[in-house]
């Protein structure tokens, strides 16, 4: 059983496009993140949220939009998409802030 | 600016041998660390851990020393396995956020 799991792996789409990366955990914790893992290969926080509620916002463009229906699920939406959002974006949950990060496997986005 | 940095991106080792992973860190508020493993199209998977408090922490094949006054955490493998051929990050905790560094990739030659 995938205890993280972000849907689609792969998202080829064409500049200014609007797309949806899903993420659902299924362990049971409270707080869920999105990271992007840049060309450089560093990983950086986008958000956090702790039982729905958003924690942690980076410096991120307003583009970019956290949603988090129930605790299990934390969804990033991104508007009018750049080539600069060319990235692999992972989800991670964790128990608590106090406690290791599960990751997902992570989704390739590549914008043309 | 990257607060934790990992300067070796790769480490060749033959296995058997030792394989030591360091990584160096400019922020002193933090306060507790971590080395995560990845392989290839997979998510980063927790490895091991160290509070600021300790200077080592210790699990199986896998040891983390931390050097507070050096601002300085290593990780040591042994012996290592061609399992273990992946990449590794370092990670370290402020004020609920992880920051991590660029990887270390290692290589277990047969």
């Amino acid at each position: 059983d995938t205890a993280v799991s972000q849907t689609p792996k792969y998202l080829v789409t064409q500049m200014g496009n609007d797309k949806s990366i899903k993420c659902e955990q299924n362990l049971g914790h409270d707080t869920m993140y999105w990271y992007k893992q840049d060309s450089k290969k560093f990983l950086k926080i986008m958000f956090s949220y702790n039982n729905k509620e958003l924690i942690i916002n980076e410096t991120v463009p307003n583009r970019f939009s956290p949603k988090s229906p129930d605790k299990a699920h934390l969804n990033l939406h991104i508007n009018s998409l750049e080539l600069g959002d060319s990235a692999v974006y992972f989800c991670a949950s964790s128990q608590d802030y106090l406690n290791e990060q599960f990751f997902g496997p992570g989704t390739r986005l590549t914008v043309l | 600016d990257q607060q934790v940095k990992q300067n070796s991106p790769s480490l060749s080792v033959q296995e058997g041998r030792i394989s030591i992973l360091n990584c160096d860190y400019t922020n002193s508020m933090f306060d507790y660390f971590l080395w995560y493993k990845k392989y290839p199209a997979e998510g980063p998977t927790f490895l091991i851990s160290i509070s600021s408090i300790k200077d080592k922490n210790e699990d199986g094949r896998f040891t983390v020393f931390l050097n507070k006054s050096a601002k300085h955490l290593s990780l040591h493998i042994v012996p290592s396995q061609p399992g273990d051929s992946a990449v590794y990050f370092c990670a370290a905790r402020d004020d609920y956020k992880l920051s991590f560094g660029a990887g270390t990739t290692v290589t277990v030659r047969a």
